[in-house]
């Protein structure tokens, strides 16, 4: 069965600080691999998805994450947090389970942005 | 443009007191899911509906049932709800099997 480790339960960075919050999987196939961001209240918005070829995927809000196969690894980085980006993240490997890709979610880095 | 609504936003029962969130859809995707997501925890799913297929997860409680009456909707009913149901209850659809999900906003749900 597929799993999801973040290491880091909370990070805190300055504002135009560079930011890297870091994933972990497992999963026996080539994986497919998201990173989502929830604000307080809402529901999980999509950032960026790997699912084959270049291992640099770009994503919105300035977000960017890197695939490395030899780590198991799918860190998100950004060079210059803006306030508007505390929230929490979460990082999802999907795998086919019966007639769906089925998510399995990492336990979320809450990230809180200094000014 | 909202693509995937949930209502009612915030849900306030009482405890052995059923109750249905809902979920639509304006994307004409075909598979819907429901996901549990505790505080400060990830989201589980629950199941989710190919079409008119309902796919249960092995470990979701039969206190949990879905309708899915058309492309459009599916609910999730909760027979007799209990303190631990308390959760953020999210949808999510894909166009199709294999293909990125797309979540609402959520229904946060309380139980007195």
């Amino acid at each position: 069965a597929q799993s999801v480790t973040q290491p880091d339960i909370h990070i805190t960075v300055s504002e135009g600080a560079s930011l890297e919050l870091r994933c972990n999987y497992s999963y026996g196939a080539t994986p497919y691999l998201f990173w989502y961001v929830q604000s307080p209240g809402q529901g999980l918005q999509l950032l960026l998805k790997y699912f084959s070829g270049d291992t640099l995927v770009q994503g919105i809000k300035g977000f960017e994450a890197e695939f490395k196969r030899s780590q198991s690894s799918f860190n998100l980085r950004k060079p210059s947090v803006h306030w508007s980006d505390a929230a929490e993240y979460f990082c999802a490997v999907g795998a086919m389970e019966g007639s769906a890709r089925q998510l399995t979610f990492g336990s979320g880095t809450q990230l809180t942005v200094l000014p | 443009d909202a693509m995937v609504i949930q209502n009612p936003r915030y849900q306030v029962t009482q405890f052995g007191k059923p109750v249905t969130l809902s979920c639509s859809q304006t994307l004409n995707h075909n598979v819907m899911y429901w996901y549990q997501q505790k505080s400060s925890q990830a989201p589980k799913l629950l199941f989710h509906y190919y079409d008119k297929d309902f796919n249960n997860e092995a470990d979701t409680p039969d206190n949990f049932q879905s309708r899915r009456p058309n492309t459009s909707f599916c609910f999730l009913d909760i027979r007799s709800p209990g303190l631990g149901d308390a959760a953020m209850y999210l949808c999510a659809t894909s166009r199709d099997a294999a293909d990125t999900q797309y979540f609402g906003p959520g229904t946060r749900l309380t139980v007195l």
